[in-house]
């Protein structure tokens, strides 16, 4: 059975910093890893999507590296910002056919200016 | 494109009572999945419909039902509520053959009295 554990659960840290996320599943069988962010009571926004082919995926600020033999994902955010404040998630989804997504519990972060 | 959509936002109930939650996938998807989200929790994987047809289940009593129409729009049933069953309940749509990238919706949040 996939379990997805993220470190840390909670993060608080001044405006500008850079920060790592990280993500760890325990079967490397995995079809994909997504990145998402979710605001208080809000669904979940997309945010990186990595193929279980490829090393990384950029988008702006955001970057998600995927090591699967390691088992391993990361979520580096850039000169964080006060509006980065949310609680991220990641979800390995299972190859072989289930497309099943297994989530991590998220880490809940705080940027203060 | 107005994404994934879920109706209704907020909704109360009493202990015993049934359910219905509804979703409408963002164009061009073919695939429904439902999750169950506890506060302080990632989201748990309810079941996935695809084709009007339930592809694959979690670990959730049959309480839990769902149904998919031709416009692939889906349904979750809840009977005989229980108080474990308030949550936030997400609706994800994808392309089953296209990188299975999940978008979700707003989430319906039941509280069960």
């Amino acid at each position: 059975k996939q379990e997805v554990t993220q470190i840390p659960a909670a993060l608080s840290v001044p405006e500008g910093e850079n920060l790592v996320l990280n993500c760890s599943f325990t079967d490397s069988a995995i079809y994909n890893l997504q990145w998402f962010r979710q605001d208080p009571g809000k669904g979940l926004t997309s945010l990186l999507l990595i193929q279980s082919s490829q090393r990384e995926q950029t988008s702006g600020r955001l970057n998600a590296s995927l090591d699967k033999s390691s088992g391993r994902s990361t979520l580096y955010i850039a000169a964080s910002q006060p509006g980065d404040s949310a609680t991220y998630l990641c979800a390995a989804l299972a190859s072989g056919g289930s497309y099943i997504p297994t989530f991590g519990r998220g880490t809940s972060l705080i940027v203060h200016p | 494109d107005a994404g994934v959509t879920q109706s209704p936002t907020h909704l109360i109930k009493t202990r015993g009572q049934q359910v219905t939650l509804r979703c409408s996938p963002k164009s061009g998807h073919d695939t429904v999945s439902w999750y169950q989200q506890a506060l302080g929790q990632g989201p748990q994987f309810i079941f996935q419909y695809y084709e009007e047809e339930e592809r694959q289940r979690g670990n959730f009593p049959d309480r839990f039902s769902g149904h998919q129409f031709p416009n692939y729009s889906s349904e979750l049933n809840v009977n005989a509520l229980l108080l474990g069953d308030s949550a936030l309940y997400l609706c994800a749509s994808s392309r089953l053959h296209s990188y299975n990238e999940q978008f979700f919706g707003p989430g319906t949040r039941l509280t069960v009295l």
